[in-house]
């Protein structure tokens, strides 16, 4: 069974880190694309980023609000992926989900299709002084 | 970044109703637009992709149409399973933003 499960949420003081995992298991996870995506109370999906796979030359890419603030990397060995969280801001308070990346079978006119297929539970992280 | 507007915010409707929800982008994707299904305090689900592809074991009764900078999801026959809260996304490129939700809630 492919599953996601999220940990390391809790609650930290605004300008305070926080590192959060996300252990995979029952797939291929090195060749897995994955991405992070929050929800704050409330409120609808927020996309943070995402890591390609090593093959596909292991890059990331963020969301603004996120950038220069929050890494993602992976432990292909340990089957993991991470988020480090700095400098936290109220804003940050959300439910961080992880999730794989499913590319489709076909190609469109710019290339494969992607979606989020499975998510973890999820995991709360609070910032709040 | 591209915006996501869905329309309405929520609507009500009864078991066998057929619901209609609309997705607009500030340019065009083509086709790359995902819909997403998310329950309360669960975790979302991956319905279609490319607009109107519908992933495994979605029931039939989902639809997506549309391209470029109109899209829409259609709800057939409104089963009581099928109230929850609806995103579109879209993976023409990042960040890959999503709409703002539409709740579907029961009358």
């Amino acid at each position: 069974e492919v599953q996601l499960v999220e940990s390391g949420g809790g609650l930290v003081k605004p300008g305070g880190s926080l590192r959060l995992s996300c252990a995979a298991s029952g797939f291929a996870f090195n060749h897995a694309w994955m991405s992070w995506v929050r929800q704050a109370p409330g409120k609808g999906l927020d996309w943070v980023g995402r890591i390609k796979s090593k093959t596909d030359g292991g890059t990331t890419d963020y969301a603004e609000p996120v950038k220069a603030r929050f890494i993602i990397s992976r432990d292909d060995s340990k089957n993991m992926l991470y988020l480090q969280m700095n400098s936290l801001k109220d804003d940050d308070t959300a439910v961080y989900f992880c999730t794989t990346i499913a590319g489709s079978a076909r190609r469109g006119p710019l290339g494969y299709y992607y979606g989020m297929d499975v998510w973890g539970p999820g995991t709360t992280v609070t910032v709040s002084s | 970044d591209i915006q996501m507007t869905q329309s309405p915010s929520s609507l009500s409707a009864s078991v066998g109703d057929r619901v209609t929800i609309t997705c607009r982008t500030s340019q065009s994707i083509s086709n790359y637009l995902n819909w997403y299904q998310q329950k309360p305090g669960k975790a979302p689900k991956f319905l279609i992709y490319a607009a109107s592809s519908l992933r495994d074991r979605v029931p039939s009764r989902f639809s997506g149409s549309g391209s470029g900078t109109d899209f829409t999801l259609t709800i057939s026959d409104l089963q009581p399973e099928d109230f929850a809260t609806y995103y579109c996304q879209q993976t023409y490129n990042t960040p890959r933003t999503f709409g703002q939700g539409t709740k579907v809630e029961i009358k």
